[in-house]
């Protein structure tokens, strides 16, 4: 089982939907999780991150996390062209030699199309 | 501020050959890293530097040296470069190292031939 893992894609959304990526974490001591996006040939940048359970929004985006569940998403709301990425989750390891690292999944492309 | 820079974009070697991938950021952040990124396989972290003076291996660490050079600077060697090191090489900090947001530097292409 991968420590992370995404939805696998890609994932294609009309202009205007709600485009929902999701993400499962292995390690249950887990405390913070990323969402990077990722275009084309480019670096990740961060979107959100989230330490608490339940939701955090921030403009159309908002991320959902369920520890109990090992469980987090990001939900773009009012999905635009300019959203077609990759999406990337991010795990941050809970103890042993996993403290502290980032652990990424392997993405999920998000095509919006007009 | 540039954030994280560097050097060198895109580089061409042969088998055997040795390179260093320089890296070097301008937010006084503690903590940096360095990624390979595959197909299909996300970001795996090779060496990372919790904190000047210090470095650890990471998930993928075979094949490669780094050095924390001082605060800014945080370089990565491949010593005898195999095909296998293809790949896109990302250089990332954070202001500390737990829970703390990684910012990453545009990236290295690297084609081992």
């Amino acid at each position: 089982q991968k420590e992370v893992e995404q939805n696998s894609g890609p994932l294609s959304v009309p202009e205007g939907a709600i485009a929902s990526l999701n993400c499962t974490y292995s390690d249950r001591g887990s405390q913070s999780f990323f969402w990077y996006r990722q275009y084309s040939g480019k670096s990740p940048e961060l979107i959100m991150f989230i330490y608490s359970n339940g939701d955090k929004e921030d403009g159309r985006f908002t991320a959902q996390l369920n520890k109990a569940s090992q469980y987090v998403s990001l939900l773009i709301r009012d999905s635009q062209p300019s959203d077609s990425a990759t999406y990337l989750c991010a795990v941050s390891g809970a103890g042993g030699t996993s403290y502290g690292k980032l652990t990424f999944g392997q993405g999920t492309i998000l095509t919006v199309h007009p | 501020n540039a954030g994280v820079t560097q050097t060198p974009k895109f580089q061409v070697l042969k088998t055997g050959q040795s390179m260093t991938l320089q890296c070097a950021q301008d937010m006084n952040h503690n903590s940096m890293y360095w990624y390979r990124q595959d197909p299909g396989m996300g970001l795996r972290l090779i060496y990372y530097s919790a904190s000047e003076g210090t470095t650890d291996k990471g998930e993928v660490p075979n094949g490669y040296n780094v050095s924390r050079l001082n605060k800014r600077e945080f370089s990565l060697r491949l010593e005898s470069a195999a095909p296998s090191q293809t790949s896109v090489y990302f250089c990332a900090s954070s202001a500390g190292w737990y829970q703390e947001t990684q910012y990453f530097g545009p990236g290295t292409r690297l084609l081992v031939l």
